[in-house]
């Protein structure tokens, strides 16, 4: 079974400043995807940015990028400019390409600092 | 409109009662979820479905079961509700075949049991 696990249950930064939320996960397979999700408050979840493992560049929306390391299993996420409004709950979540669930770590709380 | 809508936003009831929780997609998609996040914000799957095949994660008691009167519905019925079933409850949809098969998610019902 797969796991994603997010080693920062918190973290905080600077309006303006950049920030990176770390990302890790278990799998045997070789083509999945990897999702950056936020949910602020109001409880909706957000799609952030998504990666599919068979692409080798770093996916960017924005201000937002990620850092795809296969080999290592790691997904982290860039914030750059950070703004108050990214202050909200990160999920990372992991998807085979063959299946249709979302397996989620356990979130990593973003406060921004104005 | 919305995309996947939820019914109720809150719920409280008493331990050992019986509640359904309603969810509705208009984008035509084949395929319908519900997951639960617990009070540590932890995000798991509980159901995947489609007109062809009911997925259910081994970690979800019998009292819970999800009933999909049309493809664009699919209500959880929770049984003698316990405490430990206090959570937010997703529902959430996607269509079999698109690119990264992108997950769109209601606003979430907050169940309470008191």
């Amino acid at each position: 079974a797969q796991t994603v696990t997010q080693s920062q249950p918190e973290m905080s930064v600077q309006e303006a400043e950049t920030v990176t939320l770390s990302c890790t996960y278990d799998t045997s397979e070789s083509d999945y995807y990897l999702f950056w999700y936020k949910q602020p408050p109001s409880r909706q979840m957000i799609l952030v940015i998504r990666q599919e493992a068979y692409k080798q560049q770093n996916a960017t929306e924005n201000r937002f990028s990620v850092n795809f390391q296969k080999a290592a299993k790691s997904f982290s996420l860039k914030i750059s400019d950070s703004q108050l409004g990214d202050a909200a709950m990160y999920f990372c979540a992991y998807r085979s390409r063959a299946g249709n669930m979302l397996t989620f770590g356990g979130g990593t709380r973003l406060m921004v600092k104005p | 409109d919305t995309a996947v809508s939820q019914t109720p936003k809150y719920l409280v009831t008493q331990m050992g009662n019986d509640k359904s929780i309603k969810c509705e997609q208009n984008l035509g998609h084949d395929t319908m979820y519900w997951y639960k996040q617990d009070s540590k914000k932890f995000l798991k799957i509980m159901f995947s479905y489609n007109n062809k095949e009911l997925i259910i994660n081994e970690t979800v008691p019998n009292r819970f079961s999800p009933k999909s009167p049309d493809k664009a519905h699919l209500n959880l019925h929770i049984n003698s509700l316990e405490l430990g079933d206090s959570a937010v409850y997703f529902c959430a949809s996607s269509q079999t075949g698109t690119e990264y098969e992108k997950l769109f998610f209601g606003s979430g019902t907050q169940l309470s049991v008191l």
